[in-house]
């Protein structure tokens, strides 16, 4: 079965960045989206954009366009968020969900356990 | 962007009730609608595709239906385990974009 094993909490200052993983076990890493998803405290979901492994360039939203950067390491099955300029705004629970459907954004069928990103000064 | 917009934000039921939760967007999506249950501090799980397509494992009490710009969530009898919150998904086009969630909670 599709595993997702995020990387554990991270404290950051203001004006830094943070780099969290997400590694694929379980299931065909390539041709699959990996998407990003965030959770502010007490907040919904909100889509930070996604990656098909080895099939083009990254989609982010528009929020965050320049400040994210999406990548991945095909020899070990992970990919990789990384968030710069980090504010107190950031602090959320970050996500990664596998789609159900090869080639593009259908449904977020697998998930991650989360990684809580703080920032504070 | 597409909004979506989900009614109510929260409310109280019964074990046994039926619930129903509605998701309308802001424009014609087709059926490239998913749904989402969220229990405090756990990731979201995987309920429905497609509008009304059950993911598997999942209880056949949840169900969902629409089309267009209009879809609903039911949950036929509720149970324990099924308070928590829903979300709804549009995958028409990028950016993926939710409803603001709907929290059940226990009368």
């Amino acid at each position: 079965q599709v595993q997702l094993v995020q990387s554990g909490a991270e404290v950051k200052k203001p004006g830094s960045s943070v780099k969290v993983s997400c590694k694929a076990s379980g299931g065909t890493f390539t041709s699959y989206s990996i998407s990003w998803v965030r959770q502010a405290p007490g907040q919904g979901l909100e889509w930070m954009g996604g990656i098909i492994p080895n099939f083009g360039p990254p989609k982010y939203a528009q929020k965050f366009q320049g400040r994210v950067t999406f990548s991945t390491d095909e020899s070990t099955s992970t990919v990789y968020m990384d968030l710069s300029s980090l504010r107190s705004e950031d602090t959320a629970v970050y996500y990664c969900a596998r789609d159900r459907h090869r080639s593009g954004y259908y449904g977020l069928e697998h998930w991650g356990q989360g990684t809580l990103v703080t920032v504070s000064s | 962007d597409i909004q979506m917009t989900q009614s109510p934000s929260s409310l109280s039921a019964s074990v046994g009730d039926r619930v129903t939760i509605t998701c309308r967007a802001s424009q014609n999506i087709n059926i490239y609608l998913n749904w989402y249950q969220q229990k405090p501090g756990k990731a979201p799980k995987f309920l429905i595709y497609a509008a009304s397509n059950l993911q598997s494992g999942v209880p056949s009490r949840f169900s969902g239906s629409g089309s267009g710009t209009d879809f609903t969530l039911t949950i036929s009898s509720l149970q324990p385990e099924d308070f928590a919150s829903y979300y709804c998904q549009q995958s028409y086009s990028t950016p993926l974009t939710f409803g603001g969630g709907t929290k059940v909670e226990i009368k």
